[in-house]
């Protein structure tokens, strides 16, 4: 069975500080690939999709990136962290043919910024 | 941009109660999904119902699409304590592979 893992679960860092959050995909070959932003309260506004190694599309302009180094790993960084960049981050994933399929998610990052 | 626009945004029943989420969307669907949220946890897919169904059931679930009016409505019958969280529906934006959520309805289920 596909799992994904997310981590940290939670992470607290200073304004100015590099980021870097990484999901991994298991039990699938050539996922879809997916980063979402949460605020408190509301939908979950899309950041990054990756349709394949090294294949980033930015959905939101800010001072986040998205890279895709191996088939089933996608990693969140920013260089300098500003305070607007707190909130609830998730990953998900979803098969790579046909849009009648579902997207699964991890359990998410909570990061706050001081 | 908003494609999905969930009603009530807060809901709050007593258990045995059945909680009905409705959803709105813009433009031309192939489907049209339902996702569960526990509060501080990923998402979880509960149902998706095609452009050219009118109902599906899951368990204690019945979702129905009116694509004439442009809407959904997610029915939890005989509702649990642990049905506690929000939904979301979600749809797919025009040809591409992003897949488009409401705000989401927060469910409270009261013992």
């Amino acid at each position: 069975s596909q799992t994904i893992h997310q981590w940290p679960a939670t992470l607290v860092q200073p304004v100015g500080s590099p980021l870097s959050l990484e999901c991994t995909v298991e039990g699938t070959s050539n996922p879809n690939l997916y980063w979402y932003r949460q605020a408190a309260g509301r939908g979950l506004q899309l950041l990054f999709y990756s349709v394949g190694i090294g294949q980033i599309s930015s959905e939101v302009p800010q001072n986040l990136s998205a890279s895709r180094p191996q088939d089933r790993q996608f990693i969140l960084s920013s260089k300098k962290l500003l305070l607007s960049d707190s909130g609830f981050y998730l990953c998900a994933w979803s098969v790579s043919w046909g849009r009648d399929q579902p997207q699964h998610f991890g359990d998410g990052t909570r990061l706050s910024i001081l | 941009s908003q494609q999905g626009e969930e009603d009530p945004q807060a809901l709050s029943i007593q258990e045995g109660e059945n909680a009905t989420m409705n959803c709105s969307y813009k433009t031309s669907i192939n489907n049209l999904q339902w996702y569960r949220q526990n509060s501080g946890r990923g998402l979880v897919h509960l149902i998706l119902i095609r452009s050219n169904e009118r109902e599906k059931h899951s368990g204690r679930l019945r979702v129905t699409l009116d694509t004439s009016k442009k809407s959904s409505s997610l029915l939890i019958t005989a509702s649990r304590a642990a049905d506690t969280a929000s939904y979301f529906c979600a749809t797919y934006q025009g040809g591409s592979e992003k897949l488009v959520f409401g705000k989401g309805t927060k469910l409270t289920v009261n013992p």
